[in-house]
Formats: C-alpha cells, structure tokens, sequence
C-alpha cells in the first residue's frame, strides 16, 4: 500500500512569506502528525490531527497552524514565514496512536528553506 | 522539549561489528520506539517496546527497557554499511498520543 506522501518535496520561499505543505496519510490511518527538524532543535513536535480535529498542539508560535480534511488529508500552514523556520517537516501517519500506542509511519519531508 | 538523550552521539565501526546505543528518558512511558533515518530523509519505524516489556527482538536488532532507570538500550547485530544513518529514540507519553524524540545517535558502519 501507497505510504505517507508529502508534498513538495523541496521548497524555497522568502521571509514574510506564507507557506502551505500537504501530507496525505496511509489509506485508513485517521491520525496525522507534524514534527518539524532542524540541527540544533532537533525532532520537535507540532501537532496531531485525528478525525478533523486537532487533539495535541506542540510549543510553537500561532503563526503555524493545520487542518485536517474529512478523507485525512493534513495540511499545514505557516504564515510570516522567519529564516528560523528553515527545516525539515516531517508528516507521520497512525491507525489510531492511543494510549496503547503504535509505530508512527513517516513521510519523506518537504525541505523548506526560508531566504 | 527533548525528553529522550541518546548515547552516544556519534559511532563508528566496521562492517561485522555491533553497534549499541543508548538512550535515557525523564518521565513516565507508554512505550518507547527506535527510528531510523537516512541522510535527513523520513523516518522509518525500527521497533516498539511497551512499558511493561522489557527486550524485544526483530531481526538483527534487540532492544531492551528498564523503566527502572529510565533508559533504553538499542543494539544492531552483525552491522552492514547499509545500516549507517541516524538512529532516534522517541517516547510515547502517558496520556498523550504524539513523540518526544532524543538528539538521535549517527552510527557510521564502513566497509
């Protein structure tokens, strides 16, 4: 089966730009989550969407938001684009990571580089 | 916040050997799981280990827990060049449903 596809791939925008990357999940998997990495930072959570809604929220500034659309499809946005938010955004998908948990499948990044 | 630390933070060896890293964590756990990733591509899923498991096996790799000392332990058998890439630990929290990862380990395997 087709695994967690993100799009673009690579993206170069300037400061005070928006920015909107996609992530589609694993047919069937209704949690989506958002990390974002950077060499000094690391892996830093961002948010997790689970049926449309937004269910965990990571430390990070109001400028970075998300949605979720009824077929799962995540979306995540970020607005007055800052050179500090050049990084790697990693979308992951899961069938339903409860408290039981599960293995997150991840998707290959979109490279977003602020100028 | 990082909650995971792994150690060390940089490892080479050659093809043959193998490899252990380590990882250490603060809070209470649902589980705690190993991730792979290659030269600053997606994360790949290694293995799983639940709060009340204490080894688990899959493969070439075996990994343990003791919750006692919060800290967790990763070790790759009989290592292949292909098998260099950063590796994260990530903690599943009680209550909620995403990851804290660690600071990752790179491991170098040559040839």
């Amino acid at each position: 089966k087709a695994g967690v596809t993100q799009t673009p791939r690579y993206l170069i925008k300037t400061r005070g730009q928006q920015v909107t990357l996609s992530c589609s999940p694993i047919s069937g998997h209704r949690s989506v989550s958002w990390y974002q990495q950077t060499p000094g930072q690391g892996l830093q959570f961002l948010f997790e969407y689970f049926s449309e809604t937004q269910r965990n929220k990571g430390n990070f500034p109001g400028r970075f938001s998300g949605r979720q659309f009824s077929n799962s499809r995540s979306e995540m946005n970020v607005s007055t684009l800052e050179l500090g938010d050049s990084a790697l955004y990693l979308c992951a998908s899961s069938a339903n990571p409860g408290p039981e948990g599960y293995g997150y499948t991840f998707g290959s990044g979109t490279r977003l580089t602020v100028v | 916040s990082q909650q995971g630390e792994e150690d060390p933070q940089a490892l080479s060896i050659q093809e043959g050997e193998n490899a252990t890293m380590n990882c250490s964590y603060k809070t209470s756990i649902n589980n705690l799981q190993w991730y792979r990733q290659n030269s600053g591509r997606g994360l790949v899923h290694l293995i799983l280990i639940r709060s009340n498991e204490r080894e688990k096996h899959s493969g070439r790799l075996r990994v343990t827990l003791d919750t006692s000392k919060k800290s967790s332990s990763l070790l790759i058998t009989a290592s292949r060049a292909a098998d260099t890439a950063s590796y994260f630990c990530a903690t599943h929290n009680s209550g909620y449903s995403t990851l804290t990862f660690g600071k990752g380990t790179m491991l170098l395997v040559s040839p």
